[in-house]
This record gives C-alpha cells, sequence and structure tokens, in this order.
C-alpha cells in the first residue's frame, strides 16, 4: 500500500530555510491524475495547505506562501521536496506529505498523509 | 484566502448523532463540490472520511456522511462511538488551483 514519509532537519534558524523531503513507497510518484501536496499544522492549531506538484514539475502554491515557497519532484528517487526561505517563529509546524488528486475524474482529497514532521523555528 | 470556519467543538453520546458544520464562501464551498473532511486522533496523521462533498472512500464507516447547502458543507456521524472522538477538518477547492481548511472541530464523545 501507498506510503509517504517525511524527513529533514527537526530545528531551522529564523530567517533561514525549511527543506524537508517525502519518500514515497509502494507506488510510483509519477502516477498520473495524482498530485503531491505538502501541508503543515502549527502546534495546537489547525491545518494549512502549502502546495503541491506534479511528476512533470507543475506546481501549485498556497498564494498565501507563494513568495517563499519552492517544490520540486525527483523522480528517479521517487520523492519530492519542499523548500520555505525567510522562516519565522510563525512557520512552527508539523509538516506533512501526502498524495492529492486534484481533477474531476478522482475528486479533490488527500491520501494517504504521511506521519507528519515537527520543525521548530529557533535560533 | 481565509480559513472556513467550524465550531470549535461538539459532542455527543454514544449512539447519538452529531453534524458539524463547515462555512465558507461562494469562491470555495459554494462554488463547487470539492469538499472533503479528515478526522484526526491527536499526534496522528488526517485519514479522509469523505470527499466531494458526500463520497466516502472505501474503509470508512457508513456512519459517515456529507452534505452542503449554499456556502455551508455539513458532516454527520450517526451511531456515536467512543473512537469516532477526534478532530475534524474540512477542506474545499477554493478556484484558481489552491485549497482550504477549516481550523478545525474537537468531538467529544460523551
Amino acid at each position: 500500500q501507498l506510503q509517504l514519509q517525511e524527513s529533514g532537519p527537526g530545528l531551522v534558524k529564523p530567517s533561514e530555510t525549511l527543506s524537508l523531503t517525502c519518500t514515497v513507497s509502494g507506488g510510483s510518484i509519477s502516477s498520473s491524475s495524482y498530485y503531491w501536496g505538502w501541508i503543515r499544522q502549527p502546534p495546537g492549531k489547525g491545518l494549512e495547505w502549502i502546495g503541491s506538484i506534479y511528476y512533470s514539475g507543475s506546481t501549485y502554491y498556497n498564494p498565501s506562501l507563494k513568495s517563499r515557497v519552492t517544490i520540486s519532484v525527483d523522480t528517479s528517487k521517487n520523492q519530492f521536496s519542499l523548500k520555505l526561505s525567510s522562516v519565522t517563529a510563525a512557520d512552527t509546524a508539523v509538516y506533512y506529505c501526502a498524495r492529492h488528486a486534484v481533477v474531476v475524474v478522482t475528486g479533490h482529497w488527500f491520501d494517504p498523509w504521511g506521519q507528519g514532521t515537527l520543525v521548530t523555528v529557533s535560533s | 484566502q481565509s480559513a472556513l470556519t467550524q465550531p470549535r467543538s461538539v459532542s455527543g453520546s454514544p449512539g447519538q448523532s452529531v453534524t458539524i458544520s463547515c462555512t465558507g464562501t461562494s469562491s470555495d464551498v459554494g462554488g463547487y463540490n470539492y469538499v472533503s473532511w479528515y478526522q484526526q486522533h491527536p499526534g496522528k496523521a488526517p485519514k479522509l472520511m469523505i470527499y466531494d462533498v458526500s463520497k466516502r472512500p472505501s474503509g470508512v464507516p457508513d456512519r459517515f456522511s456529507g452534505s452542503k447547502s449554499g456556502n455551508t458543507a455539513s458532516l454527520t456521524i450517526s451511531g456515536l462511538q467512543a473512537e469516532d472522538e477526534a478532530d475534524y477538518y474540512c477542506c474545499s477547492y477554493a478556484g484558481s488551483y489552491s485549497w482550504v481548511f477549516g481550523g478545525g472541530t474537537k468531538l467529544t464523545v460523551l
């Protein structure tokens, strides 16, 4: 069955760039009809969609984060990655990756999700 | 793009039914039939429960159902069980290839 796993530093300094990778197993990241997304959740708060990428490199970003976000894909490694620049304490959150269905045929949903990784922004 | 509005908490006794609302605008919930719902237990990743307003993924009990009227979507859980106690989040397509989540609702089973 399809599984996703986030990895990356758990601590990032203010003004630096947060970098995370999501490894997909049990299926190919090059599957048609599916994007691959990043979602975050600040401690004790709700979910926020960050952005999504197709295996071809096509991306969608949350307008409120677009200026600081870059999502990329490496099909040879079955991975996709997130970079968030100029981070502040407000970017402290659990970061999840998930398969993202975005077309009429499949419907719109996020499933499955990785277990999430906590990233703390602090000096 | 503002977060969708959900009640902070709802509660119900075992066997009862509860409904969680998710209010947006005509630019998101009201404009598309692309509302999904997620269940999140403490310390766990969210789990897809409903998509496209009222469709249930395989494996999700039929006690969970979804609907929409105007700019408000709803998740109804009937025959409440102790394991349903969790946080629930709605999500809607908001046009221009963007998606927005609700603030989340804590369901307590009394």
